[in-house]
């Protein structure tokens, strides 16, 4: 399967501080990314799609200017969490498609823990 | 709303036996079919997927595709308490890489 990678693996930071999480495809590109967000035993929640070269898609209830999200290559996607609080303390979870016959397959990063105190 | 259910559980089956894990989906757009297992702490990881009606084999596990009955499952054969984990299922339309998730089942395998 395709390798998709993230950085860090986990952060603390203070409150109202910023955050970036990288996410890579390491063997193949990808236009589309996608950000998730996992609260503790709860599931999946899509935050974004990222787009190379243009703006990211927010999911309703997301805020564009908390999350900034930026595609600058075909194989980065950043997801910076700006003036960070503690209710952002959370699982990261990147993912990236890899197209293949009928249907995109999507690998998942590592994902990145991050604590706000 | 384009939804992906499955039963929470926890399913909770003893070594050695079958586990057996479904999962229905409301949007008929749907094409494809996911099965990502997550551990506790960690990222979903990719099973398999199916995309024709009928069984996909792939060693232990094996997916069933109901596109009539908006169905897929997934069978673990000879569980072993190491598939202990989260099973998540997932659709997308053609044409579309977006997933839609399930809110995931949880497997225990005792042993």
């Amino acid at each position: 399967g395709a390798v998709v990678s993230q950085h860090p693996s986990w952060v603390i930071c203070k409150s109202g501080t910023s955050v970036k999480i990288e996410c890579r495809s390491l063997d193949f590109q990808a236009t589309t990314m996608f950000w998730y967000r996992q609260f503790p035993k709860q599931s999946l929640m899509l935050m974004a799609t990222s787009n190379e070269g243009s703006k990211a898609t927010y999911e309703q209830g997301v805020e564009k200017d908390k999350f900034l999200i930026n595609h600058a290559s075909l194989t980065l996607s950043t997801l910076t969490v700006t003036s960070a609080h503690p209710e952002d303390s959370s699982f990261y979870i990147c993912s990236a498609p890899l197209a293949g016959g009928l249907t995109d397959t999507q690998y998942f990063g590592p994902g990145t823990r991050l604590t706000v105190l | 709303q384009k939804e992906v259910e499955q039963n929470s559980g926890p399913l909770s089956v003893p070594e050695g036996a079958i586990a057996s894990l479904n999962c229905t989906y409301s949007d008929r757009g749907s094409q494809s079919f996911f099965w990502y297992r997550q551990y506790s702490g960690k990222s979903p990881e990719l099973i398999m997927f199916i995309y024709s009606n009928g069984d996909k084999e792939d060693g232990r596990f094996t997916a069933q595709l109901n596109k009539a009955s908006q169905y897929v499952s997934l069978l673990i054969r000879d569980s072993q308490p190491s598939d202990s984990a989260t099973y998540l299922c997932a659709v997308n339309r053609a044409g579309y890489s977006t997933l839609t998730f399930g809110k995931g089942t949880m497997l225990l395998v005792s042993p």
